[in-house]
């Protein structure tokens, strides 16, 4: 285990539905972040959080809205996605947001957008 | 911009044969770079990463991978591969220059296969 945890491991949703990913770090990390991971394309990073303030939004589309309430949390609320949404969802965690720290990352959300 | 190639989708190796999984990087000033694994159904591992000194960086399960800055290329290497290092693994970078910012970038992946 790498110290981050996401719950749920999979979800399927309606594409009108209202749910939320939650992500948790026990590893006084205080930098959190949102990937993406579709089959045969790379990672794609949505959102960064540094000391649960947001300093990059990789231009997401507004149905995905991200919350991080504290260092050791970070939500992502969705709502009226779209199927081509249905992906692997990636939290990941480092020490801070600085360029030479590795990340450590949950094992991620399968979400299916029916 | 700062981008990442991963040239082989898998790599095949028989165990007990060295292993080498291929990254190229393109950035506008000196790279910090990771190698990183992901087993079925897991998130991404760290393995390895390259920030500064000795081009040959040992990482974990006896992976090292080789920084060379003519040729830009990380690539991962181990000397004896085992069944159990079958898995997805990504090469990632980010750019030394405040415009890479906290992006991290990485390849699409090589699945490496490891038969007996």
């Amino acid at each position: 285990e790498t110290g981050v945890t996401q719950t749920p491991r999979h979800l399927v949703m309606g594409m009108t539905n209202k749910k939320s990913l939650k992500c948790e770090q026990h590893l006084g990390h205080n930098a959190m972040y949102w990937y993406k991971q579709s089959a045969k394309k790379p990672l794609e990073l949505m959102f960064v959080y540094n000391f649960k303030e947001q300093t990059e939004n990789n231009s997401v589309p507004s149905r995905f809205s991200p919350e991080c309430p504290n260092s050791s949390h970070l939500f992502l609320h969705l709502h009226t996605l779209q199927p081509e949404d249905s992906a692997l969802y990636l939290c990941a965690s480092s020490q801070t947001a600085s360029m030479n720290t590795e990340a450590f990352f949950g094992q991620g959300t399968r979400l299916t957008v029916v | 911009a700062q981008s990442v190639a991963q040239p082989e989708d898998q790599v095949n190796v028989a165990e007990g044969n060295p292993l080498t999984v291929k990254c190229t990087y393109s950035v506008s000033g000196n790279p910090y770079l990771f190698w990183y694994v992901q087993y079925p159904n897991r998130g991404l591992q760290f393995l390895l990463k390259y920030i500064t000194g000795d081009n040959l960086v040992k990482g974990s399960y006896g992976f090292e991978a080789e920084f060379n800055k003519s040729q830009t290329s990380f690539h991962l290497k181990k000397p004896s591969a085992l069944v159990s290092d079958s898995a997805l693994y990504f090469c990632a970078v980010r750019d030394r220059v405040t415009g890479g910012g906290n992006k991290l970038t990485f390849g699409t992946g090589t699945q490496l296969k490891v038969e007996l």
